[in-house]
C-alpha cells in the first residue's frame, strides 16, 4: 500500500499570504489529521476529518481550516499569513473507528514564511 | 486536557547499550500509547505502540512497557545501532476513532558507535 503523501514538499511565502496543503491517505483510510511541528511547540493538533466531516479541532486561530474530499483526500489552509506560521504540518492518516486509529503519518509541507 | 511529558530530551548511548525513554501523561481515561520516530527531513514512522489492556509489548529489540496507576509508559530499545540514531516521540489518547494524539517533547537519541 502507498503511504500518505503531501503536496509540496516545501513552500515558500510572505506575510500576509495564503496558503493550501495537501494531503492524500493511505487507500481505505477514512480520517485525517493534520499536526503543527515546530522546534518550540513540538508537534501541535489542528483538526481533524472524517467521512468530509471535522470531528476534531484543536487550539488554533481561525485562520486556519481545513477540508476533506469524498475520496478522503484533504486539504488545510492557513491565510493572512504570519512569520510564526513557520513549521513542518504533516498529515496523519488512520482507519478513523475505535480499536483502529493508529495514525501513520507523511512526509510533511515545509512551510516558510518570510 | 491531556499532558504528556517526556524525559530524557537528549539521550547518548553507545552502540550496542540499551536507550529507555519514559513518558509521563496525566488523563486517567488515555489508553493508546504509540512510538514514533522521526528521522531529518521525514515525517514521524510509528515503531510501536500499546493499549491499556496489556502491560507490555516488544518487537525484535524494541519494547513499550505501560504502568496504568502510576500513569507512565517506556520505550526500551537494546542492542541500539547508529541507525537508532533519530528522535523519538511518545504520545496518548483515547482509543475512539476520532481521538487526537497528544505528543511529547521528544527525546534525541545519539548512538555513537
Amino acid at each position: 500500500k502507498a503511504g500518505v503523501t503531501q503536496t509540496p514538499r516545501y513552500l515558500i511565502k510572505t506575510r500576509g499570504q495564503q496558503v493550501t496543503l495537501s494531503c492524500s491517505p493511505i487507500s481505505g483510510h477514512r480520517s485525517v489529521s493534520w499536526y503543527q511541528q515546530t522546534p518550540g511547540q513540538g508537534l501541535q493538533f489542528l483538526f481533524e476529518y472524517f467521512s468530509e466531516t471535522q470531528r476534531n479541532k484543536g487550539n488554533f486561530p481561525g485562520r486556519f481550516s481545513g477540508r476533506q474530499f469524498s475520496n478522503s483526500r484533504s486539504e488545510m489552509n492557513v491565510s493572512t499569513l504570519e512569520l510564526g506560521d513557520s513549521a513542518l504540518y504533516l498529515c496523519a492518516s488512520s482507519p478513523g473507528t475505535s480499536g483502529r486509529n493508529t495514525q501513520y503519518f507523511g512526509p510533511g509541507t515545509r512551510l516558510t514564511v518570510l | 486536557g491531556e499532558n504528556v511529558e517526556q524525559h530524557p530530551s537528549t539521550l547518548s548511548v553507545q552502540e550496542g547499550d540499551s536507550a529507555v525513554i519514559k513518558c509521563t501523561y496525566s488523563d486517567s481515561a488515555s489508553n493508546y500509547f504509540p512510538w514514533y520516530k522521526q528521522e531529518l527531513g521525514k515525517g514521524p514512522q510509528l515503531i510501536i505502540d500499546i493499549r491499556s489492556n496489556v502491560g507490555e509489548k516488544k518487537d525484535q529489540r524494541i519494547a513499550v512497557t505501560l504502568n496504568k496507576t502510576a500513569k507512565h509508559f517506556s520505550l526500551h530499545i537494546t542492542e541500539t545501532q547508529p541507525e537508532d540514531s533519530a528522535v523519538y516521540f511518545c504520545a496518548a489518547s483515547k482509543d475512539s476513532g476520532y481521538s487526537t494524539l497528544t505528543f511529547g517533547k521528544g527525546t534525541m537519541l545519539l548512538v555513537s558507535p
